[in-house]
């Protein structure tokens, strides 16, 4: 069974730094991994999708890498603000991680 | 816009009395997935449909059921809700369920039992 793993659970940072988030997992089939950000109480966002034969993705700020060999994915976040504290979830399909908590503080 | 729709977005129901959800979509995609996420845990799949094709997750409780009538609408139905069952639950579609796409969510249905 497909295990997916975020690490670290919470993080918090100033306004302005540069951020990694973590995602591990255990199957490196031909899978896509895709990352989102989910705001207290409501759905999941997309934020971007590394197809299995990609190694990352940018969009504006963000940078997803992956490695199927180490069966790992980051998110890296730059020039963080306050508008992108949330809960940020790594999934393969049908599997999600548990999340980072994201707080940037002003 | 085209998107995923999920009605209603809070449903409180009574112990033990049937409820369902809904969800549709415009994006005219193959496949439509419904996930349960309960306070602080990950989203966790329950059931998804290929087209027609219902495929359901091994540790899905048998109080859980879905139907898919056409390409547009999905419903899960919870038969006899219990206070465990109360979570919000997502729902999600792709294009062809290859693993290979990306997957879009609808802005969920919070599930209140009382």
């Amino acid at each position: 069974k497909q295990e997916v793993t975020q690490i670290p659970a919470a993080l918090s940072v100033p306004e302005g730094e540069n951020l990694v988030l973590n995602c591990s997992f255990t199957d490196s089939a031909i899978y896509n991994l895709q990352w989102f950000r989910q705001d207290p109480g409501k759905g999941l966002t997309s934020l971007l999708l590394i197809q299995s034969s990609q190694r990352e993705q940018t969009s504006g700020r963000l940078n997803a890498s992956l490695d199927k060999s180490s069966g790992r994915s980051t998110l890296y976040i730059a020039a963080s603000q306050p508008g992108d504290s949330a809960t940020y979830l790594c999934a393969r399909p049908g599997y999600f991680g548990t999340g980072t908590s994201l707080t940037v503080i002003p | 816009d085209a998107m995923v729709i999920q009605n209603p977005r809070y449903q409180v129901t009574q112990f033990g009395k049937p409820v369902t959800l809904s969800c549709s979509q415009t994006l005219n995609h193959n496949v439509m997935y419904w996930y349960q996420q309960k306070s602080s845990q990950a989203p966790k799949l329950l059931f998804h449909y290929y087209d027609k094709d219902f495929n359901n997750e091994a540790d899905t409780p048998d109080n859980f059921q879905s139907r898919r009538p056409n390409t547009s609408f999905c419903f899960l139905d919870i038969r006899s809700p219990g206070l465990g069952d109360a979570a919000m639950y997502l729902c999600a579609t792709s294009r062809d369920g290859t693993g290979k796409e990306t997957q879009y969510f609808g802005p969920g249905t919070r599930l209140l039992v009382l």
